[in-house]
């Protein structure tokens, strides 16, 4: 059982378009951060979340970090094919120190 | 500001042979993770290393070890590759441990046949 569940794991949509991905979990984090990934690429850091509650927005990207902080979405308005990306949420849980638990990832294609 | 650096980028290696490598944080940075990725597992905790001393152990056999030397600079080893240990091995550095963020190298692909 994967500890961070992570949906919907495959998505494609039309340019233009809005979607949300969602990361949930039974354990609460101390932190919860969102990367996005390109093939043949290392994941690149978009935000971290640190209070339950805390919405955090990068231009398109809004990211949301639940009141129990045990889970977090990432809303993506007007989706633009530069979007194209695996989207990985990551969670620090205070008993496991600086260990990320990541989630299985949602591959995003967005078409023009 | 260079970015983490992941030598060697690909490697195919033979069943039972070893593997070494290599992962230069940022500078300053001193705090080095390592990750495995396959498409099953998705991106699995390796090990951490901070200040020359290993601070985290993920679930894997005895065949995956590390060490992080003076400069900061880690090396992972596997001994006695097996199939099932080809993955994209990824590094994370961050300037401490639990820090909230960290940057990744582009990964060695390591393809054991």
């Amino acid at each position: 059982t994967q500890l961070l569940e992570q949906s919907p794991q495959f998505l494609s949509i039309q340019e233009g378009e809005n979607l949300t991905v969602y990361c949930n979990s039974s354990s609460v984090f101390s932190s919860l951060q969102w990367y996005r990934q390109e093939p043949g690429e290392g994941p690149v850091l978009l935000v971290t979340v640190v209070t339950g509650g805390e919405v955090k927005k990068l231009k398109r990207l809004t990211f949301q970090f639940g009141d129990a902080r045990k889970d977090s979405s990432l809303h993506i308005t007007a989706a633009q094919p530069g979007d194209t990306g695996l989207y990985l949420c990551a969670g620090l849980r205070e008993t496991s120190g600086s260990r990320l638990t990541f989630g299985e990832g949602t591959q995003l294609t967005v078409n023009p | 500001k260079a970015g983490v650096t992941q030598t060697p980028r690909y490697l195919i290696k033979t069943r039972g042979q070893q593997v070494t490598l290599s992962c230069s944080p940022i500078s300053g940075h001193r705090s080095v993770s390592w990750y495995q990725q396959t498409p099953g597992q998705g991106l699995q905790f390796l090990f951490e290393y901070f200040s020359e001393t290993q601070r985290n152990k993920g679930n894997f056999p005895g065949r995956f070890s590390g060490r992080q030397f003076s400069n900061s600079r880690s090396e992972m080893n596997v001994s006695t590759l097996e199939l099932g240990d080809s993955a994209l091995y990824l590094c994370a550095s961050s300037r401490t441990p639990d820090n909230y963020g960290y940057t990744f190298g582009s990964g060695t692909r390591l393809t054991v046949v």
